[in-house]
C-alpha cells in the first residue's frame, strides 16, 4: 500500500485566498483525522470522520475551516479565506475502526502550509 | 476526558547512553497510550503501543516503554542512543476514538 497521501505537500498562498488540502486514505481504512502542527500549539486534532461522517469537529478553529469526506477513498479541509495564523503543518491519519481505541493510526507526509 | 503531559521539551544525551523520555497520562479508565517519533519534515510513525497485554512494551528501533499505573507513567527508554534517534517524540492516549498527543519532547543525540 502506498500509505496516507496528501496534497499538496507545500503550498504558498496569500492571506485571502481558499485553500484545499487533499487525503487520500489506507485502502480499507474508515477512519481518518485531520490534524494540526504548529510550533505554539503542538499536534491538534480538528476532526475525525468514522465510515465517511464526522464525528468531531470540536477542534476546528473556526467557520473559516471546513471538511468533507465524499467517500471512503477521499478527504478534504478547506481554509477559505486563509490568515497568515493558519500557517502550520496538516496531517491526515487514517486507520482501521474497530471496536477499540488500540488501533493505530497511520499518518501521511502533512501539507506544509504557508500563508503571507 | 484522556490526556498526557511529555517532561521536557528537549532532551540532549551522547551517542551510547540511554535515552529516557518522560510521559505522564491521566486517565480515568485503563488507557491505550503510544509512542510516535516524528523525523525532520516527515510524518508520524508508530514505535509501540501499550493495550494492557503487558506492561513493558517493546517497539521498533530498540526502544521500549513501560506502564506504571501507581505512578501514571509510560516513559520511553533505549539503552544505547544512535545517532539516527535524533528527532522529535511524541506520547499519545486514546480518547474514546481520538489519539490525544502529548507536546513533544525533540531528542538531540551529541557524537
Amino acid at each position: 500500500d502506498a500509505g496516507v497521501i496528501q496534497s499538496p505537500r507545500h503550498e504558498v498562498t496569500e492571506m485571502g485566498q481558499e485553500v484545499t488540502l487533499r487525503c487520500k486514505p489506507i485502502s480499507g481504512h474508515n477512519s481518518l483525522f485531520w490534524y494540526r502542527q504548529t510550533m505554539m500549539r503542538g499536534l491538534e486534532l480538528l476532526i475525525y470522520f468514522n465510515n465517511n461522517v464526522p464525528i468531531d469537529d470540536s477542534g476546528m478553529p473556526e467557520d473559516r475551516f471546513s471538511a468533507k469526506m465524499p467517500n471512503a477513498s477521499f478527504s478534504t479541509l478547506k481554509i477559505q479565506p486563509s490568515e497568515p495564523r493558519d500557517s502550520a503543518v496538516y496531517f491526515c491519519a487514517s486507520r482501521q475502526l474497530m471496536g477499540t481505541g488500540a488501533n493505530v493510526l497511520t499518518f501521511g507526509a502533512g501539507s506544509r502550509l504557508t500563508v503571507l | 476526558a484522556q490526556s498526557v503531559t511529555q517532561l521536557g521539551s528537549h532532551v540532549s544525551v551522547s551517542e551510547g547512553a540511554l535515552v529516557l523520555l518522560r510521559c505522564n497520562y491521566s486517565s480515568s479508565v485503563p488507557p491505550y497510550l503510544f509512542w510516535y517519533v516524528q523525523y525532520p519534515n516527515q510524518g508520524l510513525q508508530l514505535l509501540l503501543k501499550y493495550t494492557s497485554a503487558a506492561t513493558l512494551v517493546k517497539g521498533i528501533n530498540g526502544f521500549e516503554a513501560e506502564f506504571k499505573k501507581s505512578e501514571t507513567s509510560f516513559h520511553l527508554t533505549k539503552p544505547s542512543a544512535h545517532m539516527s534517534d535524533a528527532a522529535e517524540y511524541f506520547c499519545a492516549v486514546s480518547d474514546g476514538g481520538k489519539l490525544i498527543f502529548g507536546q513533544g519532547t525533540e531528542l538531540s543525540v551529541k557524537p
